[in-house]
């Protein structure tokens, strides 16, 4: 079964300044890989996703993220963060069959003024 | 884009009694939903995988029994937490597959047992 790690529980950034928010996955064929993002007590939104072709996807909200097969990664980027983007990151695999998906522990984002 | 609703989302109920909670896709049919738990400040974990017109899949370590799954239709899967207790204080948590692999997510419902 595939699995996700996401080694950082908490980052904090200024606002304006880069960020970078990591994801490992384990899956032995393609993977299917996704972000969301969750603000406090709502559900989750997808914010984007890799099934195959150009390794850097682009995403709402200015994110975009790249896999990297020999890595095992799809990082999520964003070159400029803004206050509102504030809020708790999951980076999920998906099987081919989309009936078990999974998701990593979150990372949660805290923007400084 | 596909919605999925969820109701109620919050509640608060007392030990031993039962509480349902209905989710709903909005624009689209879904034979199959998945319901997850989320514990404050954790990830989603699976709880049961949600079919229409026939029986729910859970994962292991679930209590089928004590979250009942029923799909009673294209747009709608409920989940009952019967003989509720304060360990099953959580946030639940539906979603819908899509067309394209992603899934589509309810915003929540806080479950609060007193």
């Amino acid at each position: 079964a595939q699995s996700v790690t996401q080694p950082d529980i908490h980052i904090t950034v200024s606002e304006g300044a880069s960020l970078e928010l990591r994801c490992n996955y384990s899956y032995g064929a393609t993977p299917y890989l996704f972000w969301y993002v969750q603000s406090p007590g709502q559900g989750l939104q997808l914010l984007l996703k890799y099934f195959s072709g150009d390794t850097l996807v682009q995403g709402i909200k200015g994110f975009e993220a790249e896999f990297k097969r020999s890595q095992s990664s799809f990082n999520l980027r964003k070159p400029s963060v803004h206050w509102s983007d504030a809020a708790e990151y999951f980076c999920a695999v998906g099987a081919y069959n989309n009936n078990d998906m999974r998701f990593g522990a979150g990372t949660r984002l805290t923007v400084k003024p | 884009g596909a919605v999925v609703s969820q109701h109620p989302s919050w509640v608060i109920c007392k030990s031993g009694t039962s509480v349902k909670i209905e989710c709903r896709s909005l624009d689209f049919q879904a034979t199959t939903m998945f319901w997850y738990r989320q514990f404050p400040k954790q990830s989603l974990m699976l709880m049961a995988t949600s079919n229409e017109g026939s029986k729910a899949t859970y994962e292991q370590g679930v209590e089928k029994d004590k979250f009942l799954i029923n799909h009673a239709s294209l747009t709608l899967s409920t989940l009952t937490v019967t003989s509720a207790h304060p360990e099953d204080s959580s946030f639940y948590i539906c979603s819908a597959p899509g067309s394209s692999y992603e899934q589509y997510f309810g915003p929540g419902t806080r479950l609060t047992v007193t």
